[in-house]
């Protein structure tokens, strides 16, 4: 089966410019996430999609970060603007989760998007 | 408070050699999932083995095995047999819940294997 794609691979912008990065996750995949990972340090969640909608946005700093599924299948997560310290890679998961146990369903991650702002 | 913490930045091991990543959770909820993903220095994120809360015994998966104790909660990975290949970062990861929240991960081992 196809992975999770992910584009574009990398993005170089300059600070208080804005970016957009797209994912299309694995065909059947019920559950979309964005994490975020700063170099050194262990993925953090931005934020989870169950189909269309949001079930975990917690961790996502709104006053800068947008994201949305389109039709319960592909995703693009925006940052507007950028800051230096939202340089970092930015992965988009998806999971299975169909049944009552979903915590024991993986994760599969994309290439991700190596992000730098100058 | 952490939910996982992984306590060694960096381990050490030479080729062939058996070697073991610590990892410890912390939840209360009494359905959860732990998971062990391989990061190589191409970034890419690979699931390697899964341990259910509810499972009576050790997940294997070749060369990976899963150190489950419950009443410690811990989850340690080890890895046998080492190979050149298997030099990358480690993650230990956790889902809570029935409905299945989000991977949370620990902070990571990195894992140099030498000839």
């Amino acid at each position: 089966e196809a992975g999770v794609a992910q584009s574009p691979r990398y993005k170089i912008i300059e600070k208080r410019q804005s970016v957009a990065f797209w994912c299309n996750p694995i065909s059947g995949h019920a559950t979309l996430y964005w994490y975020q990972q700063i170099l050194g340090q262990g993925p953090k969640l931005l934020i989870q999609f169950q189909n269309n909608g949001v079930v975990d946005d917690s961790q996502l700093p709104k006053d800068r970060f947008s994201a949305e599924r389109l039709k319960g299948v592909d995703s693009t997560l925006k940052i507007q603007p950028a800051k230096l310290e939202d340089s970092a890679v930015y992965l988009c998961a998806s999971s299975l989760d169909r049944g009552i146990s979903s915590y024991n369903s993986p994760l599969h991650f994309g290439n991700g998007t190596r992000l730098t702002v100058t | 408070a952490q939910k996982i913490t992984q306590t060694q930045p960096g381990m050490f091991v030479q080729e062939k050699e058996a070697v073991t990543l610590d990892c410890t959770y912390d939840t209360s909820d009494p359905s959860y999932g732990l998971f062990w993903y391989k990061q190589p220095s191409s970034g890419e994120m690979i699931f390697l083995i899964y341990q259910g809360s509810y499972d009576q015994q050790n997940a294997t998966e070749g060369r990976y095995s899963l150190n489950f104790q419950k009443a410690r909660k811990s989850a340690n990975l080890v890895i046998s047999a080492s190979q050149l290949g298997d030099s990358a970062m480690y993650f230990c990861a956790m889902r809570e819940g029935q409905a299945g929240t989000a991977l949370i991960f620990g902070k990571g081992t990195t894992l140099s294997v030498s000839s």
